[in-house]
C-alpha cells in the first residue's frame, strides 16, 4: 500500500525543547517537500528536496532543520529557535518538478 | 510581491448545483496551476493540473479553467454532493524554476447543502 506516513499524528511539546516529525514515503519519489499550515492560511513551504543528500530552505525555513539521507525519509526538526511552532505540519512528495503533490495526514503540534 | 487570493468566505450550495470556485494571482507567471481538496485535520489531495498552454482541463464532474490574461483559474464541481464539502486549494507552478515549488491560495471552504 504506497503513500506518506506521518507520525506521530498528535505531538505535543514544552517551549525550548527541539521535535522532531517523521516524514517516510514509499512512492520512490525524489522530490518531498515539508509544509506549515495555520488556521485560515493557506500552505506555507518550509523546506524542500529534490534529491537525496540535498535540500533547500523555502519560505519559512528560520527555526527549522531537515536532512535527507535516504530517499524514503525527509525528517523535520523544529527547534527551539522557531518563534510559533505550534501548526499543522504536512509533508508531501512528487515524482519530480512539475507533477502533483502527494501528501501526508499531517502532524498537529503544539508546543506550550 | 507574489500573490495569491482565493474567497476567503465559504460557498455555500445546494446539493445538485455547480459549485464555482475563483484563484486569483497577481505578480507572477507559472507554468502550471494545480487544485487540491482538504477535509478538515488531514492532508490535501490532488485533484487537476492544468497548464499555461492548456485553457480546460476536465476530470469527471470537475472542470478548471485558466486565463493567463486574467491571471484567473475557475474550478467547478457538477451536480455537487454534500460529500463535496471540504476545503478547496489552488497551487501555482513554478515558471522559470524548476524546483517544483507550489505557491499555495488560503482555500475556500464549499458547504453542499442536501
Amino acid at each position: 500500500d504506497g503513500g506518506i506516513t506521518q507520525s506521530p499524528k498528535y505531538l505535543f511539546r514544552k517551549e525550548g525543547q527541539n521535535v522532531t516529525l517523521s516524514c517516510e514515503q514509499n512512492l520512490n519519489h525524489d522530490a518531498m517537500y515539508w509544509y506549515r499550515q495555520d488556521p485560515g492560511q493557506g500552505l506555507r513551504l518550509i523546506y524542500y528536496s529534490q534529491i537525496v543528500n540535498d535540500f533547500q530552505k523555502g519560505d519559512i525555513a528560520e527555526g527549522y532543520s531537515v536532512s535527507r539521507e535516504k530517499k524514503e525519509s525527509f525528517p523535520l526538526t523544529v527547534t527551539s529557535a522557531q518563534k510559533n511552532p505550534t501548526a499543522f505540519y504536512l509533508c508531501a512528495s512528487s515524482s519530480g518538478t512539475h507533477y502533483e503533490q502527494y501528501f501526508g495526514p499531517g502532524t498537529r503540534l503544539t508546543v506550550t | 510581491s507574489q500573490k495569491i487570493e482565493q474567497n476567503s468566505e465559504a460557498l455555500n450550495i445546494q446539493e445538485g448545483k455547480t459549485a464555482t470556485l475563483t484563484c486569483n494571482y497577481t505578480n507572477y507567471s507559472p507554468a502550471y496551476l494545480q487544485w487540491y481538496r482538504q477535509d478538515p485535520g488531514r492532508g490535501p489531495v490532488f485533484l487537476l493540473l492544468i497548464r499555461e498552454n492548456e485553457k480546460e482541463k476536465r476530470k469527471e464532474r470537475l472542470k478548471v479553467t485558466f486565463d493567463t490574461t486574467l491571471k484567473q483559474s475557475l474550478f467547478h464541481i457538477t451536480a455537487s454532493q454534500p460529500a463535496d464539502s471540504a476545503t478547496y486549494l489552488c497551487a501555482l507552478g513554478p515558471g522559470s524554476s524548476n524546483t517544483g515549488k507550489l505557491i499555495f491560495g488560503q482555500g475556500t471552504t464549499l458547504q453542499v447543502k442536501p
